[in-house]
């Protein structure tokens, strides 16, 4: 049975980093990319980025080179870090599992999601 | 504003059918597969559909895909309350190598 848990502090005033980490239990690590996903207050979902199963990374360009996302193979958790946040990116930040393949859109297990606050 | 347009909302009554269109272009859509989810406020997104028309296991079959050209269809069948809320699709951007998706639309089951 996979799970997806993630954890990470809620609350960062502007110019703070957010960090949030992802724990994957039931399923071997090395055969899947690994996302975040946010949704912002009344908006959409959007893609945040990944890290593949050969640990490259990539993320969205709409964030400015401000994403960071690591993973630690020894506990099979993942993380990310945005830099310089602003109000701009309060949000419910999901991480999720991805196909291995570059350029799917398919997440088939997802974090509970972690309400991330930006305020002075 | 999105890249893939989808309608804002739909409805139905239990029991009848609903279509949700996902539209894009040639960069999207167009040369990739589509996914769909649900997202229920205050939960985490599900996959519906993957690969166009793919169902993850555990996901009844009153749920369907299709795609043709740089357009895409999520189709849901016997409507049950338990269906409503959100609807987005979801596909790869060619040239900005991004994941893409639509700006949702909000199902109501009357």
């Amino acid at each position: 049975q996979v799970q997806v848990h993630q954890w990470g502090a809620g609350l960062l005033k502007p110019s703070e980093t957010l960090s949030l980490t992802c724990a994957v239990d039931g399923v071997s690590f090395n055969d899947y990319s690994w996302n975040w996903i946010r949704q912002s207050p009344g908006k959409g979902l959007e893609w945040i980025g990944k890290i593949s199963r050969r640990r490259i990374t990539f993320s969205n360009p709409s964030l400015k080179g401000r994403v960071t996302i690591s993973v630690d193979t020894s506990n099979n958790h993942f993380s990310l870090r945005l830099s310089s946040v602003t109000a701009a990116d309060t949000a419910v930040y999901y991480c999720a599992r991805g196909s291995p393949f570059f350029d799917t859109s398919d997440f088939d297990y997802w974090g509970q999601g972690t309400l991330v606050t930006v305020s002075s | 504003q999105s890249v893939l347009t989808q309608p804002p909302s739909v409805s139905a009554a239990p029991g009848q059918k609903v279509t949700i269109s996902c539209s894009g272009s040639t960069s999207n859509i167009g040369n990739n597969d589509v996914s769909w989810y649900h997202h229920f406020p205050g939960t985490a997104p599900k996959l519906l559909i993957y690969d166009n028309n793919k169902r993850p296991s555990g996901i009844p079959d009153r749920f369907s895909g299709s795609k043709s050209g740089t357009s895409a269809t999520l189709g849901i069948t016997g409507l049950q309350t338990g269906d409503e809320g959100d609807y987005y699709c979801a596909t790869w951007e060619t040239s900005l190598s991004v994941v893409i998706f639509g700006g949702g639309t909000k199902l109501t089951v009357l």
